[in-house]
């Protein structure tokens, strides 16, 4: 069974800082592998996702996440937060084939004071 | 398009009471997700429908939780007797149809539980 482990449970920047949240899998096979968001009081909500080709993907409102095959891993980065970034924000994994489901870390808190 | 939708948003309910929560996933999709997200925690999968088969309800405490998915549309999800550990926010989500794995899943704004 594949896993998550993000490594920052509560993160807290300044405007205008730059932001990497870490995020490393456990699974021997092909991977899909996502970032979702939780604005406060809102649904999750995608903001990227990998599946094959370029291995940094770009995502909506200026993230981006590299996969790493050979260290597991999917960072999210943004090189400037905003106030409005503020949210919890998970990585996910599935498996790329058949009847897969998506198995979330455990999140990361973000506060970006203004 | 309208999204996922769950209600009730929120409920209080006494430890040993029974309580359900309904999801109207995102119509055309195939699959069906209930999740479970405590407090400080991930969301953790307790079960997932293709149409209205159970493709896995690995982690779904099965003495007191149970999920429905009548005519591959709509689904509910019960526990009898709830107890003080199922506190917790209950998502729903939907995707298509899987054949080559997940593409993306699509989640409802979940259903406060409070057991007390």
């Amino acid at each position: 069974a594949q896993s998550v482990s993000q490594h920052n449970h509560h993160v807290i920047l300044s405007e205008a800082a730059s932001l990497e949240l870490g995020c490393n899998y456990s699974y021997g096979g092909t991977v899909n592998l996502f970032w979702y968001v939780q604005y406060p009081g809102q649904h999750l909500q995608l903001l990227l996702k990998y599946f094959s080709g370029d291995p940094l993907v770009k995502g909506i409102k200026g993230f981006e996440a590299e996969f790493i095959k050979s260290k597991f891993s999917f960072n999210l980065r943004k090189p400037s937060v905003q106030w409005s970034d503020t949210a919890e924000y998970f990585c996910a994994v599935s498996r790329n084939s058949g009847y897969s489901t998506l198995t979330f870390g455990k999140g990361t808190m973000l506060l970006v004071s203004p | 398009e309208a999204g996922v939708a769950q209600s009730p948003r929120y409920k209080i309910i006494e430890k040993r009471q029974s309580v359900a929560f309904w999801c109207n996933p995102i119509s055309g999709h195939a699959t069906l997700y209930w999740y479970q997200q405590i407090l400080g925690q991930g969301p953790k999968l307790l079960i997932q429908f293709q149409n209205n088969g159970v493709v896995d309800d690995s982690q779904l405490p099965k003495d007191r939780f149970s999920a429905e998915r009548l005519k591959g549309v709509d689904s509910t999800l019960k526990i009898q007797p709830a107890k003080l550990e199922d506190s917790a926010v209950y998502l729903c989500a939907s995707s298509p149809a899987l054949t080559a794995g997940l593409t993306e899943a699509f989640f409802g704004q979940g259903t406060r539980l409070t057991v007390v």
